[in-house]
């Protein structure tokens, strides 16, 4: 079975830009989670979605969306970029809410200059 | 405030001993507790969950400890070996209904050299 994927990998963007990020869970997974991983901070909640709705919101401003499709795969959003945006995002994906373990997909880098 | 420590930013072992990490926590009331393990450029993988009311888990060379009164957990692995290098993530979970919100400690990075 494939594992969770992101694309891109990497994405250099500048300050004041939008991006969006792309997350495919595994297969038959239905939860799928953000997380923001910078050094300082380290490993953070950003949001989960289970059957196209919001479930969970962590600490972050509006600036940070995200939306879940019907085939479970997820997008988050970021506009008016920052530079303390820059981070490695993080998508995880479990079988439904409340299923404890998560499945981490490698992530995508995202520099802004 | 809540906090979520790890004993040390980096651990140093030689091969064969046993790694023991630490995770303490304040103010927060877990339900479970998970580990996970970190490669460089990598997202984080999953190795052991513990429940609030569960002493000690083991999978293999792992093995896992829950003190909910000195709110610490410990995770140990054994006859450790160079691929076992890699950061260790702990994460508590608070929740005991439906909603599952991990809370990650910032890791430690545990270097096994030969």
């Amino acid at each position: 079975k494939a594992g969770v994927t992101q694309t891109p990998r990497y994405l250099i963007k500048t300050r004041g830009q939008q991006v969006t990020l792309s997350c495919s869970p595994i297969s038959g997974h239905r939860s799928v989670s953000w997380y923001q991983q910078t050094p300082g901070q380290g490993l953070q909640f950003l949001f989960e979605y289970f059957s196209e709705t919001q479930r969970n919101k962590g600490n972050f401003p509006g600036r940070f969306s995200g939306r879940q499709f019907s085939n479970s795969r997820s997008e988050m959003n970021v506009s008016t970029l920052e530079l303390g945006d820059s981070a490695l995002y993080l998508c995880a994906s479990s079988l439904a809410v409340g299923a404890r373990t998560q499945y981490f997909g490698p992530g995508t880098r995202l520099t802004v200059l | 405030s809540q906090k979520i420590e790890q004993n040390s930013e980096a651990l140093n072992i030689q091969e064969g001993k046993t790694a023991t990490l630490t995770c303490n926590y304040t103010n927060y009331s877990p339900a479970y507790l998970q580990w996970y393990r970190q490669d460089p450029g990598r997202g984080p993988v999953f190795l052991l969950l513990i429940r609030e009311n569960e002493k000690e888990k083991r999978k293999e060379r792992l093995k896992v400890t829950f003190d909910t009164t000195l709110k610490q957990s410990l995770f140990h692995i054994t006859a450790s070996q160079p691929a076992d290098s890699a950061t260790y993530l702990c994460a508590l979970d608070e929740d005991t209904g439906a909603n599952s919100k991990l809370t990650f400690g910032k890791g430690i990075t545990l270097s096994v050299r030969p």
